[in-house]
C-alpha cells in the first residue's frame, strides 16, 4: 500500500523568501510518479510539478523545484521568491505506474502556506 | 490547454433528492476521468475511476449505487449522487487524464460544492 506523508500542516513564509514543503512517501514499486498540486481557497487543484522515479535530475518549473531524494523517499517542494498569491494548500501526490493500478493518485494530507507581506 | 470544467460549481438540494455533476475536458480527449471527494480541511479521497465506455471502478467503501458514474464520451463524465443526505455534503472534484501525455498527469476541474439540507 502507498502512503504519502506531509508533516507540516501549516506554515508561514515571508514574502520574497523561499519555503520548503516536506513530502515523504512509501512504496514498494520501482516505477512511480510524484506530483505537487496547489489548491487556492477557490478549490481548484493546480498542477505544479512532476518527478518521475527514474528521473536523475530534480524537476524545476519556474519558481518551483522538487528536491527528490529517492533513497530517503522524499520529494520536497521548494518555492523560491514567495509571492502573496502563493498562499494556498499544497498537496503532494504519488501515482501508481503499473497499469493494473489504473493511474490513480494518492494524496498527502496537505500543507497550508500563508505568505506574509 | 488541458482545461477541465465542472458544472455546477455549487448546488444546494433537499435531502432525498438526486444531484448530477458534470465533468468535461474542454480541449482534449480524456480516456480516464477520476472523481474525488474532499471534506473541509482534509485531503482528496478518490471515489472512483471512470473509463470511457466501460463501468466505473469504485474505491473500497464507496457505494456504487449511491454515487452513479457515467462516462459516455471522451470528454464527459457525470457523477450522480442519488438520494442525497446531509452527510453527502462535500466538495466533489473531478480530474481527467490525457492518455499518452508526458508526464502522465491528471488535470483537475474547479470542483462542485454540494450542500444537502
Amino acid at each position: 500500500a502507498q502512503k504519502i506523508t506531509q508533516t507540516q500542516p501549516g506554515m508561514f513564509v515571508q514574502e520574497k523568501e523561499a519555503v520548503t514543503l516536506d513530502c515523504t512517501y512509501d512504496t514498494s514499486d520501482q516505477s512511480y510518479g510524484l506530483f505537487w498540486y496547489k489548491q487556492p481557497s477557490s478549490g481548484e487543484m493546480i498542477f505544479l510539478i512532476y518527478q518521475g522515479s527514474y528521473d536523475e535530475q530534480n524537476a524545476t518549473e519556474g519558481r518551483y523545484s522538487l528536491n527528490f531524494q529517492k533513497a530517503r523517499k522524499s520529494a520536497n517542494l521548494v518555492i523560491s521568491a514567495s509571492q502573496l498569491g502563493d498562499s494556498a494548500m499544497y498537496f503532494c501526490a504519488m501515482r501508481e505506474v503499473p497499469l493494473a493500478a489504473g493511474n490513480k493518485l494518492t494524496f498527502g494530507g496537505g500543507t497550508r502556506v500563508l505568505v506574509k507581506p | 490547454g488541458a482545461v477541465v470544467s465542472q458544472h455546477p460549481s455549487w448546488v444546494i438540494c433537499k435531502s432525498g433528492t438526486s444531484v448530477k455533476i458534470e465533468c468535461r475536458s474542454l480541449d482534449f480527449q480524456a480516456t480516464t476521468m477520476f472523481w474525488y471527494r474532499q471534506f473541509p480541511k482534509q485531503s482528496l479521497m478518490l471515489m472512483a475511476t471512470s473509463n470511457e465506455g466501460s463501468k466505473a471502478t469504485y474505491e473500497q467503501g464507496v457505494e456504487k449505487d449511491k454515487f452513479l458514474i457515467n462516462h459516455a464520451s471522451l470528454t464527459l463524465s457525470t457523477l450522480t449522487v442519488t438520494s442525497a443526505h446531509p452527510e453527502d455534503s462535500s466538495f466533489y472534484i473531478c480530474s481527467a487524464r490525457i492518455a499518452g501525455a508526458n508526464p502522465d498527469t491528471q488535470y483537475f476541474g474547479p470542483g462542485t460544492r454540494l450542500t444537502v439540507l
